[in-house]
């Protein structure tokens, strides 16, 4: 199975500045046929399902936001948000979809400071 | 518009069964890659089952020999049947549609959950 492990657990970032959010994966997720990395970002608010935020390890979901950002390649990963609005607390997701389970990292808590 | 309803979930005792339901309109299940991902009370997400176009499925070990997915296209469809239910099975149940990309895509469009509660 792929281990999906993100860091850090939480982060409290001041209004306006940046939030980076790191994933790595136990084993490359990338597929040299189509040339894409298998990896998602989910964003999930409080009482809410998750959103898919990014996928491909880079490509925005349609209407996200474009201070949300992913990069990456192979096994690490990271989300970005440029500039942290109070609509973004949430806990984030990372998911790898290359094989089978689909892993998911085990969330990263975002928090205003 | 996409939209996914999940139902059939409750309070059952360990060892009991149940068959979670999600009902799907603005596309066909039949079509795409259907999954069940779950949430543990305070918990991160786990994903537990897929459902392949072609009829191929996949299970998180967890649920291996216990969990069946299956899909009715005339009702447009995606079932998750429970059997064996232990505590650690309960959790919130999404389904969750698999996106652009074929049999590897990403989850883009997730129902509200169903509650499984499995307590004496």
């Amino acid at each position: 199975d792929i281990v999906m492990t993100q860091s850090p657990d939480s982060l409290a970032v001041s209004l306006g500045e940046r939030a980076t959010i790191n994933c790595k994966s136990s084993q490359s997720v990338f597929s040299s046929s189509d040339d894409k990395n298998y990896l998602a970002w989910y964003q999930q608010k409080p009482g809410q399902p998750p959103k898919l935020l990014i996928y491909w390890a880079s490509t925005r979901e349609s209407g996200v936001p474009d201070r949300f950002s992913g990069s990456g390649s192979g096994t690490d990963f990271s989300l970005t948000i440029s500039s942290l609005q109070a609509e973004d607390v949430a806990v984030y997701y990372c998911q790898q979809y290359s094989g089978t389970p689909r892993t998911f990292g085990q969330g990263t808590k975002v928090e205003i400071k | 518009e996409v939209q996914l309803v999940e139902t059939g979930g409750g309070l059952i005792q360990p060892g009991g069964s149940l068959r979670l339901s999600c009902a799907a309109s603005g596309f066909a299940v039949s079509t795409s890659y259907m999954n069940w991902v779950r949430q543990a009370p305070g918990k991160g997400l786990e994903w537990v089952s897929i459902l392949y176009i072609g009829g191929n499925i996949y299970y998180a070990d967890s649920v291996k020999g216990r969990f069946t997915i299956s899909r009715d296209s005339s009702k447009n469809t995606l079932y998750l049947q429970m059997n064996n239910l232990r505590a650690e099975d309960t959790a919130l149940y999404y389904c969750a549609r698999g996106g652009v990309g074929g049999s590897h895509s990403p989850l883009d469009s997730w129902g509200q959950g169903t509650l499984v509660t499995v307590s004496s």
